[in-house]
């Protein structure tokens, strides 16, 4: 069984402070997503990734695939409030497209 | 359009009721999921449809059972829950073996 363990579980922060969540495991994925959830709204898909050591930027998040692809990160530089919400990495295997999900980050920026 | 539309947004039910939950999309994915999820949780796998046809099943109670009338839509039909099963029910899509785009969930509370 693939596990993926996701830190920390629980970030508040203040506004314009920088953070990064981890996405550890002992099991090489295929692929990693990460998804950001608000409230009662479905995960939104933010980045895959799926080259060992690959980075991606999207605007103020920048993302990261372990050279084994193992683990990934998520950086965010200068967090705002409309960065709050929970943040899920889920790692895919082959087949049928099933996805791992770490347990999630809820991140809370305030103002 | 990476769009996944989910009805209805809200559903109250009693345990001897009889609902179904609708789920849709037109991006040509022919892979359908339907996730559980709980509070501050990561949502859960229920099943697992491939070109319409079943394919996955996570030993979800019978009281759930899943429907897949063609390729664009995916019903989840309710009957006897307990109030436990009360969640954020989410749909999701993707091309077999790629990227699951989630929708915006029905939020189920069984009386």
């Amino acid at each position: 069984t693939q596990l993926l363990e996701q830190s920390p579980q629980f970030l508040s922060i203040q506004e314009g402070e920088n953070l990064t969540v981890y996405c550890n495991s002992s099991s090489v994925f295929s692929s990693l997503q990460w998804y950001r959830q608000e409230p009662g709204e479905g995960p939104v898909l933010l980045v895959t990734v799926v080259t060992g050591g690959e980075v991606k930027k999207l605007k103020r998040l920048t993302f990261q695939f372990g050279d084994a692809r193992k683990d990934s990160s998520l950086h965010i530089t200068a967090a705002q409030p409309g960065d709050t919400g929970l943040y899920l990495c889920a790692g895919g295997g082959s087949g049928y497209s099933t996805l791992t999900f770490g347990k999630g980050t809820m991140l809370l920026v305030s103002p | 359009d990476t769009e996944v539309t989910q009805t209805p947004k809200h559903l109250v039910m009693g345990m001897t009721n009889k609902k179904s939950l609708k789920c849709e999309q037109h991006m040509g994915h022919r892979a359908m999921y339907w996730y559980k999820q709980k509070a501050k949780k990561p949502p859960e796998l229920m099943f697992v449809y491939s070109y319409e046809k079943l394919s996955i099943n996570e030993s979800v109670p019978s009281r759930f059972s899943p429907e897949c009338p063609n390729s664009s839509l995916l019903n989840l039909h309710l009957h006897a829950l307990q109030p436990e099963d009360s969640a954020l029910y989410l749909c999701a899509s993707s091309h077999p073996g790629g990227l699951q785009y989630f929708g915006p969930g029905t939020r189920l509370t069984v009386t």
